[in-house]
């Protein structure tokens, strides 16, 4: 039962380019969601986070939408830089589970080219 | 400020062997967080943790496996009679709280990789 889906395991984009990720959840009862950095060999680094009473936060050169009605939420990443080629990751919690522990999706590996 | 400390960083062992893998949150920290990954899949919720008890272990499978978080010292994952099948990486993450907003969030450690021969 997979509640959180990343359908894309790669994406190539050019330097100065735009990166977008995508996510598609099930559960209706996640109302906070997060993406993660990882490179090889080391723990996940969290990147930006957004709650369910927004459809946007950002932060730098990367910005989190969400779509509550679809189930769907994004990641751009503008300009793109070689050094954001890595694994990321979506994840997400419900506040009524009384936990903060994170459902994540398969991730997708990203490759920015010079 | 250190960040989370997880030793060993590799550990070998063979089949039927116990492996412990320990992890120290970051300094403040008292809600940690155990996490698996299997080769080519994303991280799977094992338990959760304050010290001294276990609030959420739905993600533990129910033999072999168990997690403490004692009053004094790091969290330890403890795999009894290991089988091949638990070769992961296993990642700790900390948070002050429930890790649910941009000044709370869930920090990870290195991870151990477990390799079962």
């Amino acid at each position: 039962d997979q509640q959180v889906k990343q359908n894309s395991p790669s994406l190539s984009v050019q330097e100065g380019r735009i990166s977008i990720l995508n996510c598609d959840y099930t559960n209706s009862m996640f109302d906070y969601f997060l993406w993660y950095k990882k490179y090889p060999a080391e723990g996940p680094t969290f990147l930006i986070s957004i709650s369910s009473i927004k459809d946007k936060n950002e932060d730098g050169r990367f910005t989190v939408f969400l779509n509550k009605s679809a189930k769907h939420l994004s990641l751009h990443i503008v300009p793109s830089q070689p050094g954001d080629s890595a694994v990321y990751f979506c994840a997400a919690s419900a506040g009524s589970s009384n936990t903060g522990k994170l459902i994540f999706g398969q991730g997708t590996t990203l490759q920015v080219k010079p | 400020n250190a960040g989370v400390m997880q030793n060993p960083r590799h550990l070998v062992r063979r089949r039927g062997q116990e492996a412990r893998l320990r992890c120290s949150p970051m300094k403040g920290h008292s809600h940690v967080y155990w996490y698996r990954q299997l080769p080519e899949e994303g991280l799977k919720f094992m338990v959760y943790l304050q010290k001294e008890n276990i609030i959420d272990e739905s993600g533990m499978p129910k033999e072999r496996f168990s997690a403490e978080f004692p009053k004094e010292g790091p969290s330890i994952l403890r795999i009894q009679q290991v089988v091949r099948g638990d070769s992961a990486a296993y990642f700790c993450a900390s948070s002050l709280d429930l890790g649910r907003s941009s000044t709370d969030t869930q920090y990870f450690g290195p991870g151990t990789r477990l390799t079962v021969l």
